[in-house]
């Protein structure tokens, strides 16, 4: 039983390059969530799902897009990556809104 | 939608004494209460929480307090040790409702020896 896995861990990007953080839970959970975190700020949720083929904004979504396909799977994506995005993104997933969450170990994320 | 406030942002304290965090919230219909931690370079972890129908939870030396009339609820660490050293972060929500928790911006405690 993995939980949650992201990938990939670490990731260094240029300004305007894109890529995607893959989030995989095996815990049949129907909410997922993409958080990011920057030194002082805490937890800020980007976007999150309440299930399969559902999607909403959290605080601060501007610049990043998700997609949930499949319900193990929540994939964030970045279209045009800024140094502002330079961050520690955690993925989490519940079974219900407001419980539990379990987290994912973290993508660090470099935009230079 | 619910804001919640968590004090103090950073706690230094020596081995061996209590460390007290407060956290404020603003919806009245909240009821679910958790605590996480996370230590340097790790994920956040789920440490204690506490539903709106119990006053006060502890487990070992950890306990959770909830006063709903003033929307406040605090974690309480007794006899801390250095593997206390951690950030804390407190969140709300509404187990029926929500489809989220929010969190408060976190508390870094350092224990000194």
């Amino acid at each position: 039983n993995a939980g949650v896995t992201q990938t990939p861990k670490f990731r260094v990007l240029k300004t305007g390059q894109s890529m995607t953080l893959l989030c995989a839970q095996d815990m049949n959970h129907e909410y997922m969530y993409w958080y990011r975190q920057d030194p002082g700020m805490g937890l800020r949720l980007i976007h999150y799902s309440v299930g399969e083929g559902t999607t909403a904004k959290g605080e601060v979504p501007d610049g990043y897009n998700v997609s949930r396909l499949k319900k193990q799977n929540f994939l964030l994506g970045l279209e045009s990556a800024a140094p502002s995005q330079t961050s520690v993104y955690f993925c989490a997933s519940t079974l219900s809104g407001a419980n539990v969450l379990t987290f994912g170990a973290g993508s660090r994320l470099t935009v230079l | 939608g619910e804001n919640v406030e968590q004090h103090p942002s950073t706690l230094s304290v020596q081995e061996g004494d209590s460390a007290v965090i407060k956290c404020t919230y603003s919806d009245s219909a909240s009821n679910y209460f958790p605590w996480y931690k996370q230590e340097l370079g790790k994920r956040p972890q789920l440490i204690i929480d506490i539903r709106s129908n119990v006053g006060e939870k502890k487990d070992q030396r950890i306990a959770v307090t909830l006063n709903k009339t003033a929307k406040h609820f605090s974690l309480h660490i007794t006899e801390t040790q250095p593997e206390d050293s951690a950030v804390y972060f407190c969140a709300a929500g509404n187990t029926g409702t929500a489809s989220k928790l929010t969190f408060g911006t976190g508390t870094r405690l350092q224990v000194t020896l």
